[in-house]
């Protein structure tokens, strides 16, 4: 499938702001999802915007998107020490339809929030 | 609601064993997605049902992989004469996805991990 590329690793300070960046290729892209996944437990839908928005708010989140250098951000404010996870990026896309639109994630950028 | 659930949480194996991994969806989903997760990855699509029927299984590696879903509802994703590298974890996923609708929230279960030995 098409790539998608995140950061490895993010280590901020309890209060700061994180920001998570990700790119992928496949302009065919409709949605595009932000996960957060906990040691042990599964992968949660944090937020997610749709190809033809610019920014998404949902209480301490925010989506960017560029969608002409296919850029997606994720910014947390007030970052806290249980927002300490990995947090995927991943996309739906119509080349994807046959799959059920299935996810195509990239790998993964492990924050790690210190006191 | 009960979300979706996996069974067994581990499983550990020797090399050529036969396993099953089992998948309880959310009622009512549709939809059910199977994804594996090596480590320090995110996950890969292996297949997607919609309903009863394997709708795409193009993500499966090879033929010693295989799933069903006989009724719409639990799926099992079967392995046979395992791998060391099949060594991950094994994720299924389930959403109301409508045919034709894009918008795909995916409901993710804990997950199998499964180690070949």
């Amino acid at each position: 499938g098409e790539d998608v590329e995140q950061s490895l690793f993010l280590s901020v300070r309890e209060g700061d702001s994180s920001v998570i960046n990700c790119t992928y290729t496949d302009s065919s892209s409709t949605y595009l999802y932000w996960y957060k996944q906990e040691p042990g437990a599964g992968l949660q839908l944090l937020t997610y915007i749709f190809s033809n928005m610019d920014m998404k708010q949902d209480q301490r989140l925010t989506v960017l998107l560029n969608k002409k250098d296919k850029h997606l951000s994720l910014r947390i404010a007030d970052t806290q020490t249980g927002d300490s996870a990995i947090y995927f990026c991943a996309e739906s896309a119509w080349a994807n339809s046959n799959s059920g639109y299935a996810l195509n994630f990239g790998k993964g950028t492990s924050l790690l929030v210190t006191p | 609601g009960a979300g979706v659930s996996q069974t067994p949480s581990n499983k550990v194996t020797e090399k050529g064993k036969y396993v099953e991994l089992r998948c309880d969806p959310i009622s009512g989903h549709t939809a059910l997605y199977w994804y594996r997760q090596s480590l320090g990855q995110g996950p890969e699509f292996l297949i997607y049902f919609q309903g009863t029927g394997a709708a795409d299984d193009s993500g499966l590696p090879n033929d010693r992989f295989f799933a069903v879903r006989p009724e719409g509802s639990v799926s099992t994703l079967k392995i046979q004469r395992t791998e060391r590298g099949d060594s991950a974890v094994y994720l299924c996923a389930s959403s109301p996805l409508l045919a034709g609708d894009s918008y795909n929230e995916q409901f993710f279960g804990p997950g199998t991990r499964l180690t070949v030995l």
